[in-house]
């Protein structure tokens, strides 16, 4: 069974970046069944795709969200088993629950997995 | 500008009601969309993808169908349980798309 586990601090100032790292157990990131990216909900609002990847070969493939992209970096360890997401230049939009997931690469990337979560508050 | 609508935004039910959501694309694409359950203070949950693949676990009075730019979540014989937020997903190129979300809530 894979479990996902969001970990990053809890508060970040306004201009500054936003680091999260997910560990993934039970499963490979390698497994190219599957992307796997961050999706996140602002408090009392809907679900917002924010990025995915999946390892081609030794190479890690990205794709992000058109609003995020300028300001958003997805990165992978395999070694570690974990992905990364760093937003920079954050401001309270960016304020948010956090969700790692695992992706269905094969059905349209639905994601049959997800993290707990882990909540972001942009505030100085 | 590719987006997902539901309909509707909210629905008030009873216990044993069957309930529809309806999700529209603003374009047409293959046929696989997918399904989410959240319950308050919880990470969403997949029901359905492909349409009407149930995901594993999941009770079948959950089912999905649709295509093209139309699709219908049913619950039938609602549960307790199943007072929560439902969100459909597609997938354009590459990137992911959720819909607006339908909280169904207790009559």
């Amino acid at each position: 069974q894979v479990q996902l586990q969001e970990s990053g601090p809890g508060l970040v100032k306004p201009s500054e970046t936003l680091s999260l790292t997910c560990t993934v157990s039970g499963d490979s990131i390698r497994n190219n069944n599957y992307y796997w990216g961050w999706i996140r909900q602002p408090p009392g609002k809907g679900l917002e795709w924010v990025g995915s990847m999946y390892y081609r070969g030794v190479t890690v493939i990205t794709y992000y969200n058109p609003s995020l992209k300028s300001r958003l970096a997805i990165s992978a360890d395999s070694s570690k088993a974990q992905l990364s997401l760093k937003l920079t230049s954050v401001t309270a939009t960016d304020t948010a629950m956090y969700y790692c997931g695992r992706l269905l690469r094969y059905s349209a990337a639905a994601v049959d997995s997800w993290g707990q979560g882990t909540l972001v508050t942009v505030s100085s | 500008d590719i987006h997902l609508t539901q309909s509707p935004s909210f629905v008030s039910a009873s216990v044993g009601d069957r309930v529809t959501i309806t999700c529209r694309a603003s374009q047409e694409t293959n046929n696989y969309l997918a399904w989410y359950q959240q319950r308050p203070g919880k990470a969403p949950k997949l029901l359905i993808h492909a349409a009407f693949t149930l995901q594993d676990g999941v009770p079948s009075r959950f089912s999905g169908s649709g295509s093209g730019t139309e699709f219908t979540l049913t619950i039938s014989n609602l549960q307790p349980e199943d007072f929560a937020t439902y969100y459909c997903q597609r997938l354009y190129d590459y990137e992911v798309i959720f819909g607006p979300g339908t909280t169904v809530d207790s009559k």
